[in-house]
């Protein structure tokens, strides 16, 4: 099955860019997306990419995307406290004898912003 | 445009008993997927479904159990509660994987005792 490894923490100013970096394993894996989760609350999706892509950006996001080293970066332009949140890599991919995509989540990045 | 709705929030049951978890998608979304976090494991893949179809499984024992009625609202059972069965149970909606990716809910947080 698919793998999913982003670093656990990532500490930055306000201000700053952030950049969470996370590397899959299912070269097969079409659609990428990142979500945010925030204390006590269900995952929001912040943005996705096509493998097709090399780069989508969107407001203070950006996205990049080397399928060849299968890594997927999330930079996070101009950081805010209100950022500070659980981000997870979910790249989709369909199983082996499944009907459908499923998504696999990385750990998370814990993006702690300091005023 | 109301998201997706699940209850109860909490839920405190003990060991042995059997549970039931309620989902009701997007309005128009068909696709529900189902998926269990906890500290340890993180967010691993329940089921899905789609037009009251099973499509899709994880590895998960089958004391897990999915099912979605017409309307495309999705219930989870598990039975036979164990005390590892304590998580976040996130359900998410679909309209087209491909261009919109999974609206979640807020969860309904399970805790065995």
């Amino acid at each position: 099955g698919e793998d999913v490894e982003q670093s656990l923490f990532l500490s930055v100013r306000e201000g700053d860019s952030s950049v969470i970096n996370c590397t899959y394993t299912d070269s097969s894996s079409t659609y990428l997306y990142w979500y945010k989760q925030e204390p006590g609350a269900g995952l929001q999706l912040l943005t996705y990419i096509f493998s097709n892509m090399d780069m989508k950006q969107d407001q203070r996001l950006t996205v990049l995307l080397n399928k060849k080293d299968k890594h997927l970066s999330l930079r996070i332009a101009d950081t805010q406290t209100g950022d500070s949140a659980i981000y997870f890599c979910a790249p989709a991919f369909i199983a082996p004898g499944a009907g459908s995509y499923q998504l696999t989540f990385g750990k998370g990045t814990k993006l702690s912003v300091i005023p | 445009k109301a998201g997706v709705t699940q209850t109860p929030r909490y839920l405190i049951k003990t060991r042995g008993q059997q549970v039931t978890l309620s989902c009701s998608p997007i309005s128009g979304h068909r696709s529900v997927s189902w998926y269990q976090q906890t500290p340890g494991q993180g967010l691993q893949f329940l089921f899905e479904y789609f037009s009251e179809t099973q499509r899709n499984k994880g590895n998960f024992p089958g004391r897990f159990s999915g099912r979605q009625f017409s309307n495309s609202r999705s219930e989870m059972n598990v039975s036979t509660l164990e005390l590892g069965d304590s998580a976040l149970y996130l359900c998410a909606s679909s309209l087209a994987l491909e261009n919109y990716g999974y609206t979640f809910g807020s969860g309904t947080r399970l805790t065995v005792v």
